[in-house]
């Protein structure tokens, strides 16, 4: 079954408090993606992984940082959050040819207050 | 790096019209342009896609059209029905295979 998930589906934080946002895959998938959805501004690409310890940034990568342990798990962190982080978040995967279809995940949508 | 402008923020349409959704791009080197459809509450999934080395895709009521001189790519679909109701966004692969969204259009289909 070709799943990405996310969890928690819904969290809301305080400003300042760190939050860990998860993202598994079952499709061995080498690439995987976070993004942030605002009203206007589309996907805006935080992150990118390659596979196992491979990150890059993305167009937005201030204020997170990612890690992947695991080919299968990506994890999206912001160490003291703000209010401007408030959205929803999606992960994605992949596999590694050039073109190929992003799946995605449900979505996290993060409140911070 | 690559960016991606999606020209129409929202667009209405009766059902069984037609609707164009279109988009341009910055990087001449992107040979790859998906489109991905979001319905209300929901996450993304794929539609459809074209390739450069082709200028024009269908697959049933959904046709790209791309422009490689003008850098500009299209969605068509056709006899629209309420279910096509959604955020349809255009993206183009850029480099290091970051994959650059457009600002979505929301697409309603009114009966």
């Amino acid at each position: 079954d070709m799943k990405v998930t996310q969890m928690p589906r819904y969290l809301i934080k305080r400003m300042g408090e760190n939050v860990l946002l998860e993202c598994g895959q079952d499709m061995s998938h080498e690439t995987m993606y976070w993004y942030r959805q605002d009203p206007g501004l589309g996907l805006q690409l935080i992150y990118i992984s390659y596979d196992v310890d491979s990150n890059s940034e993305g167009d937005i990568p201030k204020g997170y940082r990612v890690s992947r342990k695991k080919r299968e798990h990506f994890s999206l962190i912001l160490d003291s959050a703000k209010t401007n982080q408030t959205s929803v978040y999606f992960c994605a995967s992949s596999y590694r040819d050039r073109e190929n279809t992003l799946y995605f995940g449900a979505g996290t949508r993060l409140s911070v207050l | 790096g690559e960016k991606v402008e999606q020209h129409e923020s929202t667009l209405s349409v009766r059902e069984g019209d037609s609707a164009v959704i279109n988009c341009t791009y910055t990087d001449t080197a992107s040979s790859y342009f998906p489109w991905y459809k979001q319905e209300a509450g929901k996450s993304l999934h794929f539609v459809i896609d074209i390739r450069s080395n082709v200028d024009r895709k269908q697959s049933q009521r959904l046709t790209v059209l791309l422009d490689k001189k003008a850098k500009r790519f299209s969605l068509h679909i056709t006899a629209t029905q309420p279910e096509d109701s959604a955020i349809y966004f255009c993206a183009a692969f850029g480099g290091g295979y970051k994959v650059v969204f457009g600002s979505g259009t929301r697409l309603l289909v009114s009966p």
